[in-house]
């Protein structure tokens, strides 16, 4: 099985900031990869899919890139509203999960 | 709008049986792959089952294999899992998501709607 394994587990960040979370796949997924964000007491929510298009809806500071075995999701100027945890996300293996908490 | 409901969570104890429903609306139901995901208390997602628009294909995580079964009423607009011979690892927020394509198989699978959730707790 494939196995997806994110960093940082955690980071603390300033309103403005740009930010990157990694994702790294055990073996090469082509661009089969998604990002989803997820906030205190809500469902998952798609942001990223297939490693870089961007899902309807989601603010265009959100950004992701990569293929085989190595992906990023930036965002560029950190909002109030981007304090959450992002998960990647290959076919039904998703990541252990980055949460971005307020500096 | 695309809507996924989920009902049927609650306190059970260990060994016993328990069934989710999700009621699915704003969408042609029949064209869509459907998920069951479940998330622990602090932890984070896990996929447990899958099921194509025609339940042709299914599948499960290895942690429910033989003791959950997924199933759907394309008539009815809804998914379920049947959980049997629960344990307190069991224990999680199970949630309903849609799949963006009919199959589960697909490489380039995700989950583009998800439900609000329904609450397990495996407990004596």
């Amino acid at each position: 099985d494939i196995q997806m394994t994110q960093s940082p587990s955690s980071l603390s960040a300033s309103v403005g900031d740009r930010v990157t979370i990694t994702c790294r796949a055990s073996q090469s997924i082509s661009s089969y990869l998604n990002w989803y964000q997820q906030k205190p007491g809500k469902a998952p929510k798609l942001l990223i899919y297939a490693a870089s298009s961007l899902q309807s809806g989601v603010p265009s500071r959100f950004s992701g890139s990569g293929s085989g075995t190595d992906f990023t999701l930036t965002i560029s100027s950190l909002q109030p509203e981007d304090f959450a945890t992002y998960y990647c996300q290959q076919r039904i293996t998703f990541g252990q999960g980055t949460r971005l908490e307020i500096k | 709008e695309v809507q996924l409901v989920e009902s049927g969570g609650g306190l059970v104890q260990p060994g016993r049986s328990l069934r989710l429903s999700c009621a699915a609306s704003g969408f042609t139901f029949d064209d869509y792959a459907m998920h069951w995901v479940r998330q622990a208390p602090g932890k984070g997602l896990e996929w447990v089952s899958g099921i194509s628009w025609n339940s042709g294909s299914i599948g499960y995580a290895d942690s429910v294999k033989g003791r959950f079964t997924i199933s759907r009423d394309n008539a009815k607009n809804s998914l379920y899992l049947q959980m049997n011979s629960l344990r307190a690892e069991d224990t999680a927020l199970y949630y309903c998501a849609k799949d963006r394509e009919g199959g589960i198989a697909a490489a380039g699978n995700y989950f583009d709607y998800w439900g609000q959730g329904t609450l397990v707790t495996v407990s004596s």
